[in-house]
């Protein structure tokens, strides 16, 4: 079982489309952070969500915290190429970090 | 500054064999946690390592160790190698590992058992 189930699993849509991408849990985390990794290399950090309610924007991304600290949104306005990745979501519950499932996103010219 | 540096970036081993793995963190970074991503499970945490401590371990077996060396530098050893362990390994290295600043992460270690 997973702590942190993200949707959709899978997502290939075209370029200049919208999307957004979901990370929901039943427990409560002290901070969310988004990263997104490419094939063969590590995830890279993209933001880091502290506070209940709180909306960040990264140029087309907007990353949003759920009131409760229990999920979070991604959502990326006109989607491009260069986006396409695995998105994850991971959060701090206790002394102890967990990965979301992921998002496999694919953006087709 | 350089990044996180994993070595081996690939590597082969025949069930039954032990393998080690080596990150090198973040210059001046103190945490060390490494991660098994597989398709089926995604990330799963290994353990995490601190002033060569060990603070925290995930759910995995004995076979799997750790340790971190006083520059930080970190190896992880995976013993008596099945073929469930094929896998890619991050090592992820931050400040002071509180949680809430995020990870740097390494490009992983590719490791195949045949």
């Amino acid at each position: 079982t997973q702590l942190l189930e993200q949707s959709p699993q899978f997502l290939s849509i075209q370029e200049g489309e919208n999307l957004t991408v979901y990370c929901n849990s039943s427990s409560v985390f002290s901070s969310l952070q988004w990263y997104r990794q490419e094939p063969g290399e590590g995830p890279v950090l993209l933001v880091t969500v502290v506070t209940g309610g709180e909306v960040k924007k990264l140029k087309r991304l907007t990353f949003q915290f759920g009131d409760a600290r229990k999920d979070s949104s991604l959502h990326i306005t006109a989607a491009q190429p260069g986006d396409t990745g695995l998105y994850l979501c991971a959060g701090a519950s206790g002394n102890q970090f967990y990965f979301g499932t992921g998002t496999s996103l694919t953006v087709i010219p | 500054k350089a990044g996180v540096t994993q070595t081996p970036r690939y590597l082969i081993k025949t069930r039954g064999q032990q393998v080690t793995l080596s990150c090198s963190p973040i210059s001046g970074h103190r945490s060390v946690s490494w991660y098994q991503q597989t398709p089926g499970q995604g990330l799963q945490f290994l353990f995490e390592y601190f002033s060569e401590t060990q603070r925290n371990k995930g759910n995995f077996p004995g076979r799997f160790s750790g340790r971190q060396f006083s520059n930080s530098r970190s190896e992880m050893n995976v013993s008596t190698l099945e073929l469930g362990d094929s896998a890619l390994y991050l090592c992820a290295s931050s400040l002071d590992g509180r949680l809430n600043y995020g990870y740097t992460f390494g490009s992983g270690t590719r490791l195949t058992v045949v």
